[in-house]
This record gives structure tokens, C-alpha cells and sequence, in this order.
């Protein structure tokens, strides 16, 4: 089956600690983001990479970090510099070429205790 | 700064009434529209995708329209079911870049 993975579903974790959500795809899609959603508010791209070894920052980039080492692997680190980790976050890749349409993953929701 | 608007917020209907759902958007230069469906704590499943140059897309009881020059897009569902009930996001590109902007969501409830 093709699509996007994302895990762990759930995620815990203490005051002060990094921890890294896991996002891959086989869809063979170049590009691929990084949101973060909060209750009652729309997404908001923390990254974005459209092709390995490259990324660009997006609005909420503050206490996060990425790498994109391969095509199928964009990896999230929510280090301990982000103030308000708790969330919902999502992973997505976009299609090539002229229709440019984007895909998403099933998301991790990460709660700090 | 591309700002994109969803109205309205919350929307209830009882089972079988067509309906339509709005996004307006402050940026006409657009590559295209996206519409999204999500289900409580589910990733988002793309529903219908217009591009700039297209005026609608249909997929089975869905319709999409895009009017750019009022930047305005609206969802119609016809002949609603319970099993639409979800949040529906519509997402614009813009033509200088790969990114979305998104609106913050209607949350429909259909009644049986």
C-alpha cells in the first residue's frame, strides 16, 4: 500500500526532554511538511523540505528541528527549547509536477507531562 | 501574507439536506484549492483539488467551485449522511511556493 506513516500515534513526554516523531513515505513524492495543529486553530508549517538534504523553515519553526537524509524519511525533533510542545502533528508529502496535490499522514499527538 | 477563511465555524443539519460550506481568501494569485476532510484525531484525507485555471471539480456527491477573482471557493454536499460528519478544511497554494495556507476548518454534524 502506498501512502505516509507517521509514529509513534501517541507520544509522552517529560519537561526538558527532545523527542523525535518519525514520518515516512513511499509514495515517491520529493516534497514534504511538517504541521502542527491545535485544538480549534488550522495547521501551521513548522517545515518544509522539497528535496534531500534541504529544508526551509515555515511559520513556527522556534524548538523544532528536521532532516531529510532521504527521499522517504522527514523526521521531526521537538526539542526541549519549545515552550508549548503539546499538539497534534502531521506529516505530508506532495504530489510532482503540475498538480501539486498534498497527502497526509494520520499524525502523532504528543503531550508533555 | 495570504489569509484564508472558513465560514461558518460549525454547521448541523439533519440527514439528507444538500449543503454548502465557504472559504474565501485574500490573495487571488493562486496555483490552486484544496479541500480536506478530517475525522477526530485523524490525519487529513484530500477530498477535491481545483487548479487555478479549472472553475469546479466534482467527485461523487461532492462539488468544488473556485471563483478567483472574488477568492472565494465553496463545498456543496448533496443529499448529506451521517457519515459525513467531519471537519472540513480548504487549503490554498500559493503561486510562488510549495506551501498551503489554511483555513481553520467547518466542523459538520449531520443529524440522522
Amino acid at each position: 500500500d502506498g501512502g505516509i506513516t507517521q509514529s509513534p500515534k501517541y507520544l509522552f513526554r517529560k519537561e526538558g526532554q527532545n523527542v523525535t516523531l518519525s514520518c515516512e513515505q513511499n509514495l515517491n513524492h520529493d516534497a514534504m511538511y511538517w504541521y502542527r495543529q491545535d485544538p480549534g486553530q488550522g495547521l501551521r508549517l513548522i517545515y518544509y523540505s522539497q528535496i534531500v538534504n534541504d529544508f526551509q523553515k515555515g511559520d513556527i519553526a522556534e524548538g523544532y528541528s528536521v532532516s531529510r537524509e532521504k527521499k522517504e524519511s522527514f523526521p521531526l525533533t521537538v526539542t526541549s527549547a519549545q515552550k508549548n510542545p503539546t499538539a497534534f502533528y502531521l506529516c505530508a508529502s506532495m504530489a510532482p509536477g503540475s498538480y501539486n496535490e498534498q497527502f497526509f499522514g494520520p499524525g502523532t499527538r504528543l503531550t508533555v507531562l | 501574507k495570504q489569509e484564508v477563511t472558513q465560514i461558518p465555524a460549525a454547521l448541523s443539519v439533519p440527514e439528507g439536506e444538500n449543503l454548502v460550506l465557504n472559504c474565501s481568501f485574500t490573495d487571488s494569485a493562486i496555483y490552486n484549492l484544496q479541500w480536506f476532510r478530517q475525522d477526530p484525531g485523524k490525519g487529513l484525507t484530500s477530498l477535491l483539488l481545483i487548479q487555478s485555471s479549472q472553475r469546479e471539480q466534482t467527485s461523487g456527491r461532492l462539488n468544488a467551485s473556485l471563483d478567483k477573482s472574488s477568492g472565494r471557493s465553496t463545498l456543496y454536499i448533496a443529499a448529506s449522511q451521517p457519515g459525513d460528519s467531519a471537519t472540513y478544511l480548504c487549503a490554498v497554494r500559493g503561486t510562488s511556493g510549495s506551501r498551503l495556507t489554511f483555513g481553520e476548518g467547518t466542523q459538520l454534524t449531520v443529524n440522522p
